[in-house]
């Protein structure tokens, strides 16, 4: 069964340094989000992405946070200066269309010393 | 009031027992719900999707929804110690459909 497929597993960065997440989507997928999970807490959305644009995003997803396509196969989640309190598990996830279910990456567990 | 709720349990069950988990939402617009399992590590995987009040059954599994009372349950028959995991109820909504996910209910079925 095609997955979604995220990179690194485990990032371990110090406060202040840019991280980029990535996520190659099943390839018939054309919306791609962006969910991260605080450990203990609910997985809450970030971003949602579709036709090369944001078209949705959280409070949460603000100017250090970024996503990109660059290639037409990755999608990618950028924090540019990080912050203790980024520290969580980072989804992706794509679906088919906009009223399809979304199936999940197994995360990127982000950690920020 | 929050927009999706879920006992997080624990929940902790001998094999072979009926399992009941069980979600509530505030916002009567939404029309779509689903059930997440998540394993230890993993990342959420679609149980179930249901649109509309009623019942739906996959299996093992049998997802129902009332809107009247704006309540979802996931039933699982003969529980498997494979069926461990936490469950998450998730409802997309807004013009984009972004999913609300409850906190989760962590289960474990004891062999």
């Amino acid at each position: 069964e095609p997955e979604v497929t995220q990179t690194p597993s485990h990032q371990v960065t110090q406060m202040g340094q840019e991280v980029i997440l990535r996520c190659v989507p099943i390839s018939n997928h054309l919306y791609f989000y962006w969910y991260r999970q605080i450990l203990g807490q609910k997985v809450e959305f970030l971003v949602s992405f579709y036709n090369n644009e944001i078209s949705e995003k959280s409070e949460i997803f603000d100017d250090q946070f970024s996503v990109e396509r660059p290639d037409g196969s990755n999608f990618t989640l950028k924090i540019r200066s990080t912050k203790l309190e980024d520290s969580a598990m980072y989804f992706c996830a794509t679906s088919e269309g906009r009223l399809s279910p979304l199936h999940f990456g197994n995360g990127t567990r982000l950690t920020v010393t | 009031q929050k927009e999706v709720e879920q006992d997080p349990g624990p929940l902790s069950v001998p094999e072979g027992a009926i399992v009941s988990l069980n979600c509530t939402y505030s916002n009567s617009a939404f029309q779509y719900f689903m059930w997440y399992r998540q394993y230890s590590r993993k990342g959420p995987e679609l149980l179930m999707y249901t649109y509309s009040s009623g019942n739906k059954e996959d299996g093992r599994f049998t997802a129902q929804v009332d809107k009247s009372s704006k309540y979802i349950s996931l039933f699982i028959r003969d529980s498997q110690p494979s069926d461990s995991a936490t469950y998450l109820c998730a409802i997309p909504g807004g013009s984009n459909y972004k999913l609300t996910f409850g906190k989760g209910t962590l289960l474990t079925v004891n062999p």
